[in-house]
């Protein structure tokens, strides 16, 4: 069965501290891997990542694809409170459905 | 903000009931998917409707149904509420054979 699994679950730092979320997967197929942030409701694009393209950044937040390990890793340097939210990762095996992990739950604390 | 929307916000209904929840697409995506988001779990794949088609479907019964209409919009109907069906309902819209899900604010439902 196909699966994603986020690591922590929850994160607890400091502003201006650094922060490292996983995400590993087991997938039939994989065309994609994405990142969302999920403040309260609505999930928000962050990063998508494809064998063409494996690293990505914006501003603080840089991602990297291993497909040979099966794992990504999203990297937020210099954390704000604004950065807290609910990180979700999600693979797209190329059908029509995302697969999401249960999400990594940041707090930045002032 | 992606411009999908979705309504109502929150809705609260008892066990047995029935429920419609609608999605409005962004402008020019004329696919559209459906998430059932449990407290502290990830979004779960309820279906994905394009040409006013269902085009695949994930492990939920049939008392979960859906339409797309010709302006891609889209309606959730959920038949004979579970207690469990309590959950935020997250739509989101993409354009066929690209890879980027955009996602609405969600409706919560509460079935009591």
């Amino acid at each position: 069965e196909d699966k994603v699994v986020q690591s922590p679950l929850s994160l607890v730092v400091h502003e201006g501290d650094t922060v490292t979320l996983n995400c590993s997967y087991e997938v039939t197929n994989f065309r994609s891997l994405l990142w969302y942030k999920q403040e309260k409701k609505a999930p928000t694009f962050l990063f998508m990542l494809t064998s063409s393209g494996i690293e990505k950044k914006s501003g603080r937040l840089s991602s990297i694809l291993d497909k040979k390990e099966l794992f990504s890793i999203l990297n937020i340097t210099a954390t704000q409170t604004g950065d807290s939210a609910v990180y979700l990762c999600a693979v797209f095996p190329g059908t029509y459905k995302y697969i999401f992990g249960t999400g990594t739950r940041l707090k930045v604390l002032a | 903000e992606t411009g999908v929307t979705q309504s109502p916000t929150h809705l609260i209904k008892t066990r047995g009931q029935q429920v419609t929840l609608r999605c409005s697409s962004q402008s020019g995506h004329n696919t559209v998917s459906w998430y059932q988001q449990a407290l502290g779990q990830g979004p779960q794949f309820i279906f994905q409707y394009y040409r006013e088609e269902e085009n695949g479907r994930g492990n939920f019964p049939p008392r979960f149904s859906g339409l797309q209409f010709p302006n891609y919009s889209s309606e959730l109907n959920v038949n004979a509420l579970e207690l469990d069906d309590s959950a935020l309902y997250l739509c989101a819209s993409s354009l066929a054979l690209e890879n980027i899900q955009y996602f609405g604010a969600g409706t919560r439902l509460s079935v009591l």
